[in-house]
């Protein structure tokens, strides 16, 4: 079973570019959770999704950012009109319903220049 | 709202050695799970160890153990026998045990372990 994959692993844009960013879950995972890790700092929840629904938003920013986890594909968290400010880690984790446990994915570094 | 809170930037031990991470958090509920994940250079997020709040015992995994005190809300690392390989940054995270929609894993700021030769 592979573990939870994201790409691209580095990713850079130009400022006003959009990003976009894939996450696929592990086998028999419905549940998708992404993370914002700036530098030096722990992750910040952005955004929990399962199969078609967004069910908790809150940690996104109202502008500029979406995310979609559609019924066949990956996970997508897009950044439209990148900012400096959106320079950072993304993190993807899934998990199968009703566990306690998140499994993490490599991850993917935006840098905007 | 739930924070946990890391007060450690840095720590740094000596091979083979013992060393302990500290990590509090606050919270109003009584059921919760808490866990230590490390971050190495790589950059992979690594889960290290999980306790649950309603459990007394503190749990073990190999060379690592945690130090569960409810009543104070600290849940401490101890890593024995540090090894080079243990080197990274350390996590601490908690989650709501509530079968309801929000399952966001809430993170400190990290520590950074050095292992020094």
């Amino acid at each position: 079973n592979a573990g939870v994959m994201q790409n691209p692993r580095h990713l850079v844009r130009r400022r006003g570019q959009e990003a976009r960013l894939r996450c696929s879950p592990m086998k028999g995972h419905s549940h998708v959770y992404w993370y914002r890790q700036l530098p030096e700092e722990g992750l910040k929840f952005m955004v929990y999704l399962q199969k078609e629904n967004i069910i908790d938003e809150s940690g996104m920013p109202k502008e500029r950012f979406s995310a979609e986890f559609p019924k066949e594909g990956p996970s997508i968290l897009r950044i439209q009109q990148v900012v400096r400010g959106d320079s950072a880690a993304y993190f993807c984790a899934s998990s199968p319903p009703n566990s306690n446990e998140q499994f993490f994915g490599p991850g993917t570094r935006l840098t905007v220049l | 709202a739930q924070t946990v809170t890391q007060s450690q930037p840095e720590m740094s031990v000596q091979e083979a050695e013992t060393v302990t991470l500290s990590c509090t958090y606050d919270t109003s509920e009584s059921d919760y799970y808490l866990f230590w994940y490390k971050q190495p250079p790589s950059r992979q997020m690594i889960l290290v160890i999980r306790q649950e709040a309603y459990k007394q015992q503190n749990a073990t995994e190999n060379r690592f153990s945690v130090n569960f005190q409810k009543a104070a809300k600290s849940f401490s690392l101890k890593i024995s026998d540090s090894q080079l390989g243990d080197a990274a940054m350390y996590f601490c995270a908690y989650r709501r045990a509530l079968m309801d929609s929000n399952y966001q894993l809430i993170w400190g700021a990290g520590t950074k372990l050095i292992i020094k030769p």
